[in-house]
């Protein structure tokens, strides 16, 4: 069965530190893997995308990573701010069927302390 | 930020009520889908569509129906709303090439009483 596990399940952390989100993925074939990122009462919004070529991409002070041999990857906030309080998702895309599906990883919770 | 919207945004409704949640997309995305969510949980993709007259279920097994008879437009019914259907609905639409990049709706909060 194709899987998604996060962890930690969630996280306190204080502002201006730097913290690191962990998934890991059974999922084949792969395609590509996807950091979102969830407000409360809000839809996820696209942090990165990685495909199986890409080890690591940068969105502001997001940095994602992707170690597909190991089948890992990480998420690291740097400077953490009040405002990335919120769930975020890991999701992996396979290519083995038309619709490209999606696994969705049940979140971190990250709360961000001033 | 994406061009793709959700109404109402909460709902609280009786059992037994028919309802429906409306989803819009103004990009032009052929592909659109619908996932309930629970608090902490996964997203569970209920319906899809890969275009105009296209419609599948997911893979969560659910009572509502969805139809897409417009390319911008793609609505879920419930015929009659009970307790078990208590969620969050999120729509969200791809664009065929673009890695499938999927961008979500702001969801619709829906309690059944």
């Amino acid at each position: 069965k194709n899987q998604v596990e996060q962890s930690p399940q969630s996280l306190i952390i204080l502002e201006g530190k730097n913290c690191t989100l962990q998934c890991n993925y059974t999922v084949s074939p792969f395609s590509n893997l996807r950091w979102y990122k969830q407000d409360t009462g809000r839809g996820p919004v696209s942090l990165t995308i990685m495909t199986f070529s890409e080890n690591t991409k940068s969105n502001g002070r997001y940095t994602a990573t992707l170690d597909a041999d190991t089948k890992q990857s990480s998420l690291h906030i740097t400077a953490s701010q009040l405002s990335d309080s919120a769930s975020y998702i890991c999701v992996v895309s396979d290519r083995g069927s038309t619709l490209g599906r999606l696994y969705f990883g049940r979140g971190t919770q990250l709360t961000v302390w001033p | 930020e994406a061009d793709i919207y959700q109404t109402p945004r909460y709902l609280v409704i009786g059992t037994g009520k028919k309802i429906t949640l409306e989803c819009s997309q103004t990009m032009g995305h052929d592909k659109m889908y619908w996932y309930q969510q629970d608090p902490g949980m996964e997203l569970h993709l209920i319906h899809y569509s890969y275009g105009v007259n296209s419609t599948e279920k997911g893979d969560l097994s659910s009572e509502s129906t969805v139809s897409r008879i417009r390319t911008e437009h793609f609505p879920l019914t419930l015929e009659s709303a009970r307790p078990s259907h208590t969620s969050q609905y999120l729509c969200a639409s791809s664009d065929t090439g673009t890695k499938d990049e999927q961008y979500f709706g702001p969801g619709t909060r829906l309690t059944v009483t």
